[in-house]
């Protein structure tokens, strides 16, 4: 069945500095989505990406898609301590299947 | 901001007892969703349901497992003969066009605790 993988699996870093995690998929999809999940609490949306290549910006937060919509990214400028929980990519390939991936925890020390 | 809300926060069952998970999608919602996510992992598709009835489904989603749309407000997931390794935070999500176009809203979720 189809697979994504995240790395890293865990990430602290010092408040200001940058931030990236990777998606990986084992097969093309259709799209894919990020989500954010603080401690304690449920996924959140924050954003889809559709076309090959594509790149999207939210404030410090910069999502690309691969041009084989097989791996995408997520970066974090400047971190914050807001920025704390873990980052799911969500690979959708077919109609209404979605795969989240393993995840990133990302801890902010201030 | 409408919320998909989800009851009870948390389930204490006995194993091999059935339990039922319920939720209320966001009204306007057609497509519905079950998660699971045992703790510290990641978020595991379960199924998926539209026009009252499956449209997708994941391995493990097996015969244990069921859905139900009983009403035009609740969405309901039900295992028969509960398991230790059902253990998890089980989230229902909702959207209003199928996830190939529209982000899901998910829930707070239920703990089902199996002893």
């Amino acid at each position: 069945g189809q697979q994504v993988m995240q790395i890293p699996q865990y990430q602290h870093v010092q408040e200001g500095e940058d931030f990236t995690t990777y998606c990986n998929s084992s097969t093309t999809l259709s799209n894919i989505q990020w989500y954010k999940q603080r401690p304690g609490g449920h996924p959140v949306f924050l954003i889809q990406l559709v076309k090959s290549g594509e790149v999207k910006k939210q404030k410090r937060l910069t999502f690309q898609f691969g041009e084989a919509k097989k791996n995408s990214s997520l970066h974090i400028t400047a971190t914050q301590t807001t920025d704390v929980g873990t980052y799911f990519c969500a690979g959708v390939r077919g109609y209404q299947k979605v795969t989240f991936g393993t995840g990133t925890k990302l801890q902010v020390i201030p | 901001e409408p919320e998909v809300t989800q009851t009870p926060s948390h389930q204490v069952t006995q194993m091999g007892q059935e339990v039922i998970l319920r939720c209320v999608p966001i009204s306007n919602h057609l497509y519905f969703y079950w998660y699971r996510q045992i703790l510290g992992q990641k978020v595991e598709f379960l199924v998926s349901f539209y026009n009252n009835e499956i449209s997708e489904k994941s391995e493990i989603f097996d015969d244990q497992f069921s859905v139900e749309r009983p009403d035009g407000s609740n969405f309901t997931l039900k295992i028969r003969s509960t398991k230790l390794e059902d253990s998890a935070m089980y989230f229902c999500a909702s959207s209003d066009l199928g996830s190939s176009n529209q982000p899901q809203h998910f829930g707070d979720g239920t703990r089902l605790s199996i002893l």
